[in-house]
């Protein structure tokens, strides 16, 4: 598997702030690029995918993607208490399609 | 019901046993992982099958094993476990491309080996 590193946090941010979470990965052939949030004991679910560079938006959450310096990012505008947790960046393997992932950044939103 | 179903939820084993995990999904992908995880590593692979004929070693395999019995279940043994072994285990699956759906994940088992 290909080397995927995150920030490695925690992070601490005010409710309201930016959560600006970071991404680099190795595979120059990587495609297509994943944010997962889990929290604590459950299982990793999907809150984002890009793919072209630059940025793309979702509600809150922005990922921004530079496929020349290979790096992702994902930003969580207005932080609530409810997006605390752990994020994981996962990127695809241009061979066989499966995902590396980073070791996640914990994020802790302060009421 | 779960989309990818993992059994048990929760197990306390002696060190040397045999234990089995087993995973079973309903969205029809041909592709199924095992994961492990533990505090600031994040998620290791295991073993993973693109079909029911195709198993492959992830990055940490060894003292695991794994069946794909059918298109919709993996199970992962461990034959004889040993107290590093203690994790939170995941099965997750995937579409041919993964595309912009990525991994679904079951739900997690956690194992303690004492």
């Amino acid at each position: 598997q290909k080397e995927v590193e995150q920030n490695s946090g925690p992070l601490s941010v005010p409710e309201g702030a930016i959560a600006s979470l970071n991404c680099t990965y190795s595979d120059r052939g990587s495609q297509s690029f994943f944010w997962y949030r889990q929290y604590s004991g459950k299982s990793p679910e999907l809150i984002m995918f890009i793919y072209s560079n630059g940025d793309k938006e979702d509600g809150r959450f922005t990922a921004q993607l530079n496929k020349a310096s290979q790096y992702v990012s994902l930003l969580i505008r207005d932080s609530q208490p409810s997006d605390s947790a752990t994020y994981l960046c996962a990127v695809r393997e241009q061979n066989d399609y499966k995902l590396s992932f980073g070791a996640g950044t914990t994020v802790t939103v302060r009421a | 019901d779960a989309d990818v179903t993992q059994t048990p939820r929760n197990r306390i084993t002696k060190t040397g046993k045999r234990i089995m995990l087993e995973c079973s999904q309903t969205k029809g992908h041909d592709r199924m992982y095992w994961y492990r995880q533990d505090p600031g590593l994040g998620l290791r692979l295991i073993y993973y099958s693109f079909d029911v004929k195709d198993i492959n070693k992830g990055e940490i395999s060894d003292g695991y094993s794994v069946s794909r019995q059918a298109q919709a279940k993996f199970s992962l043994s461990l034959e004889s476990a040993i107290p590093n072994q203690t994790a939170l285990y995941f099965c997750a699956t995937s579409d041919f491309s993964a595309s912009e759906y990525g991994y679904t994940f079951g739900s997690g088992t956690r194992l303690t080996v004492v």
